[in-house]
Formats: C-alpha cells, structure tokens, sequence
C-alpha cells in the first residue's frame, strides 16, 4: 500500500536560513511524487511534482525537491527562507487506485525574522 | 473569482443536525474530491468523481453522502452530524487525475456541537 511519512511535525527556521523538510514514501512503482503548500486560510497549491527523468526538480517561489530511489526520499529545499514561506507543506503520493493522492500528514513551519 | 468555491467558508452546526458544504468550480475539469483535514492526520479522502455519474467512496465515506448535480458542482452531505466530523473541509478539481495536480478551493471550516 501507498504511504507518506513527513517525520517533523513542525520546524521552526530564521528568515534566510536554508530549509529542507523530510518525504518519505512507500510505493511499488515508480512513484509520482508531489508538493503541495497551504498558507493560513487557504487551500493547497502544488509547488512541484516529480514523474521520472532528473531527480532534482524545481518547483515555484524558489523551491526544489530531490527524488532518491535508494532512500525512497522526496525531500524539498530552498536555499534562502522568507517571513512568507511560513505555511504547511504536504507531500503527496500518486496512486494507481482511483487515480489520487496519499498525502502525509505535513509539516508547519514557522519563520522568525 | 475563485477557480474553486467552497460555501460556507466556516460553519458551526447541532450534533444531529443535516449539513451540506457546496463546492463549485469554473475550471472545467471532470474530476472533482472532497477531503478532510485533520490535524496530525494530514488530508483524507471522503469521495471523489470523475464525471456527472461516476461517484466513488474514499477512505473516510462513513457518516457522508456526496452529489454531483453537475460537471461544475458536488457537495458534501453529512446526514447526522457528530462532533468527530468537526475539521477543515476541502474540494479539489483536476482534468484528468494527479498526473495535473488538483486544484483546491480555500476550504470548509466546519464544528459539530
């Protein structure tokens, strides 16, 4: 069965700081792995996707997210955080079964000026 | 306006009471899902379709009931609310499933007293 696992809960990082938030997946295929943003009050919005080909992608407002098939990992980064970035981040699974998404239970970050 | 409508954008309702969460959409997309969040527990699936008579159950179906009265609209029913449906409802769209990533409204805020 298709699984997420995003291990922190909440990550807290100074404004321009570097940020990685953990994926990791468990999937018999290929995966099509996802990320996904909610900010305060809003819905979520894709930030990247990965089906195949080069393994670090790049996604909206300055992400990127690297695919590692030996770590089954879907980390995303982003070099330089901003007092905006402040939000909760999904990542998402695509499975076969009804064509949709397994989400992980995201991360909630926070940014201090 | 929003390419994805959800009304109410907050409600509080009797436990034992019928409620309804409307969503619309002007994206022309086929599929359409309603999920649930919950804190710790990430997004869930409650039910999704991919066309006017194509309904499917989620995960998480027991306790609700869906409509799609249209290609632009499927709401949401909970026939006899109870105080664990309490949590942030959204609706989502996609063309033609994950592989487009889903487009979602800004949600439902919902407690069942």
């Amino acid at each position: 069965a298709q699984s997420v696992t995003q291990p922190d809960i909440h990550i807290t990082v100074s404004e321009g700081a570097s940020l990685e938030l953990r994926c990791n997946y468990s999937y018999g295929a290929t995966p099509y792995l996802f990320w996904y943003v909610q900010s305060p009050g809003q819905g979520l919005q894709l930030l990247l996707k990965y089906f195949s080909g080069d393994t670090l992608v790049q996604g909206i407002k300055g992400f990127e997210a690297e695919f590692k098939r030996s770590q089954s990992s879907f980390n995303l980064r982003k070099p330089s955080v901003h007092w905006s970035d402040a939000a909760e981040y999904f990542c998402a699974v695509g499975a076969n079964t009804g064509n949709q998404f397994y989400f992980g239970t995201g991360t909630s970050l926070t940014v201090i000026p | 306006d929003a390419d994805v409508t959800q009304t109410p954008r907050n409600r509080i309702t009797k436990t034992g009471k019928r409620i309804m969460l409307e969503c619309s959409q002007t994206k022309g997309h086929d599929r359409m899902y309603w999920y649930r969040q919950d804190p710790g527990l990430g997004l869930r699936l409650i039910y999704y379709s991919f066309d006017v008579k194509d309904i499917n159950k989620g995960e998480i179906s027991d306790g609700y009931s869906v409509s799609r009265q249209a290609q632009a609209k499927f709401s949401l029913s909970l026939e006899s609310a109870i105080p664990n449906q309490t949590a942030l409802y959204f609706c989502a769209t996609s063309p033609g499933g994950y592989v487009y990533g889903y487009t979602f409204g800004s949600g439902t805020r919902l407690t069942v007293v």
